[in-house]
C-alpha cells in the first residue's frame, strides 16, 4: 500500500523557518517526483513545488511566491523528500500536503504550518 | 504561466443530476490536465488525468473531455458520495503546475 506521510507543521513567527518532511512507503521512493501542494484555511489548492527522480535529474522547481524562500531537497536512502521553509509569511499558513507522481495519485494527509506573530 | 479558470464556482444539484464542470486554459495545453476530488478535512483524489483517463478505483460516473483550452469534468448521475469540490490541474513535467480555484458542488 503507497503511504506518504508529512511532518514537522508547527507554529511559527514571520521571518523565521520550518522543515516539513515527507516520507514514502509501498512503492519505489527512488523513481517518484514528489510535489508539495498547499492548501491555506478555507482556501484553493496551491502548487508549491516539485522535485524530480535523481534518474530524470533531480530538478527542483517552484511557484512564483515560494522562489527564493522554499528548497525542496530528497534524501532517498530513507524514502524523505524536505521542504526548507524560510522568511516565512503570514500568507505561507495553509496545511502542507506531499504528492507524487507528474499528476498527483497519491497524497500524504497534510501538516498545518501557522505563521503568526 | 498558465492560468486555469473554473466554472461554475458553486453548483447546486440534486441526486441523479448530469453535473459539468468546465475548466479553461489561458493558453493551450494538449491534454495535460488532471482532476480531483476533494472532501472536508481530507486530501484531493485522484479522478482523471490526461484530459479523459480514469483513475483505477473512480467509479464510471466520472468522465473528462477536451483538450487545447477548454475541459470538462462530468457526473453523469449525480450520488451522495459526490457532494465535494473538485478542482482541475495543468501538469507537465517542465513548467510549474496550476490549479483551478475549484468548484463545490452541494445539496439543492
Amino acid at each position: 500500500e503507497v503511504q506518504l506521510v508529512e511532518s514537522g507543521g508547527n507554529l511559527i513567527k514571520p521571518g523565521g523557518s520550518l522543515r516539513l518532511s515527507c516520507v514514502g512507503s509501498g512503492f519505489t521512493f527512488s523513481n517518484a517526483w514528489i510535489s508539495w501542494v498547499r492548501q491555506a484555511p478555507g482556501k484553493g489548492l496551491e502548487w508549491v513545488g516539485r522535485i524530480k527522480s535523481k534518474p530524470d535529474g533531480g530538478t527542483t522547481d517552484y511557484a512564483a511566491p515560494v522562489t527564493g524562500r522554499f528548497t525542496i531537497s530528497r534524501y532517498d536512502s530513507e524514502n524523505k523528500v524536505f521542504l526548507q521553509m524560510n522568511n516565512l509569511k503570514t500568507e505561507d499558513t495553509a496545511i502542507y500536503y506531499c504528492a507524487t507522481g507528474l499528476f498527483f495519485d497519491y497524497w500524504g494527509q497534510g501538516t498545518l504550518v501557522t505563521v503568526s506573530s | 504561466d498558465i492560468q486555469m479558470t473554473q466554472s461554475p464556482s458553486t453548483l447546486s444539484a440534486s441526486i441523479g443530476d448530469r453535473v459539468t464542470i468546465t475548466c479553461r486554459a489561458s493558453q493551450s495545453i494538449s491534454t495535460w490536465l488532471a482532476w480531483y476530488q476533494q472532501k472536508p478535512g481530507h486530501a484531493p483524489n485522484l479522478l482523471i488525468y490526461k484530459a479523459s483517463t480514469l483513475q483505477s478505483g473512480v467509479p464510471s460516473r466520472f468522465s473528462g473531455s477536451g483538450s487545447g483550452t477548454e475541459f470538462t469534468l462530468t457526473i453523469s448521475s449525480l450520488q451522495p458520495d459526490d457532494f465535494a469540490t473538485y478542482y482541475c490541474q495543468h501538469y507537465n513535467s517542465y513548467s510549474p503546475y496550476t490549479f483551478g480555484q475549484g468548484t463545490k458542488v452541494d445539496i439543492k
